[in-house]
């Protein structure tokens, strides 16, 4: 069994401030994991994902995750937020190889305040 | 070209009544999926199509019934509204193989009177 744990379920941050979006997970085998970030009134979209290699990944819009298989940890960081970023962020990891089922944290809510 | 699409993007009806939301893709995938997102933001997966056979079905009362006439859409139907199932519900889509994105539809949000 999986799981997902957003620590933080509101994270106000002034604009062009940097900011860091805790996640950790819990997983039996390797895994996959995912950044989707949600705009009001939207479906998710995917910003970044692991899947193997280098534990630093870039996604879009200038958001970067770094894994961490010791600490069980996948955060998310922008050095300098937008207001265009206020979103609600999700973290989620599926199990590797075939069809496997993503299960997705409670997420984030990313306030951007001028 | 929108990927996936969902029809209606809002569906006002009363309790004990039946609908139905409907979901496209065109981006050649071959599994789909439904998710319930409550008034928290908190997103539950609900079912799981794979090449129109089921996968996944995760504890959803049988009110609700998904159907697949083809992989590129898959449909939920709900019976028997109740005030509990008012929520936005999103579909997705992906390819089979681990690791693959998935894709969100733009959601439907369901309001029970």
């Amino acid at each position: 069994a999986q799981s997902v744990t957003q620590l933080d379920s509101q994270v106000p941050v002034f604009e062009e401030a940097p900011v860091e979006l805790r996640c950790n997970y819990s997983s039996s085998v390797s895994v996959y994991l995912f950044w989707y970030v949600q705009y009001p009134n939207q479906g998710l979209q995917l910003l970044l994902k692991y899947l193997s290699g280098s534990t630093l990944v870039k996604g879009i819009n200038g958001f970067e995750a770094e894994f961490n298989k010791s600490q069980t940890s996948f955060h998310l960081r922008k050095p300098s937020v937008h207001i265009s970023d206020t979103a609600e962020y999700f973290c989620a990891v599926s199990g590797p190889g075939g069809y496997q089922k993503v299960t997705f944290g409670t997420g984030t809510k990313l306030q951007v305040i001028p | 070209d929108t990927a996936v699409s969902q029809t209606p993007k809002y569906l006002v009806t009363q309790m004990g009544n039946d609908k139905s939301i409907k979901c496209e893709q065109n981006l050649g995938h071959d599994t789909m999926y439904w998710y319930k997102q409550d008034s928290k933001k908190f997103l539950k997966i609900m079912f799981s199509y794979n090449n129109k056979e089921l996968i996944i079905n995760e504890t959803v009362p049988n009110r609700f019934s998904p159907k697949s006439p083809d992989k590129a859409h898959l449909n939920l139907h709900i019976n028997s509204l109740e005030l509990g199932d008012s929520a936005v519900y999103f579909c997705a889509s992906t390819l089979t193989e681990g690791g693959d994105t998935q894709y969100f539809g733009p959601g439907t949000r369901l309001t029970v009177l």
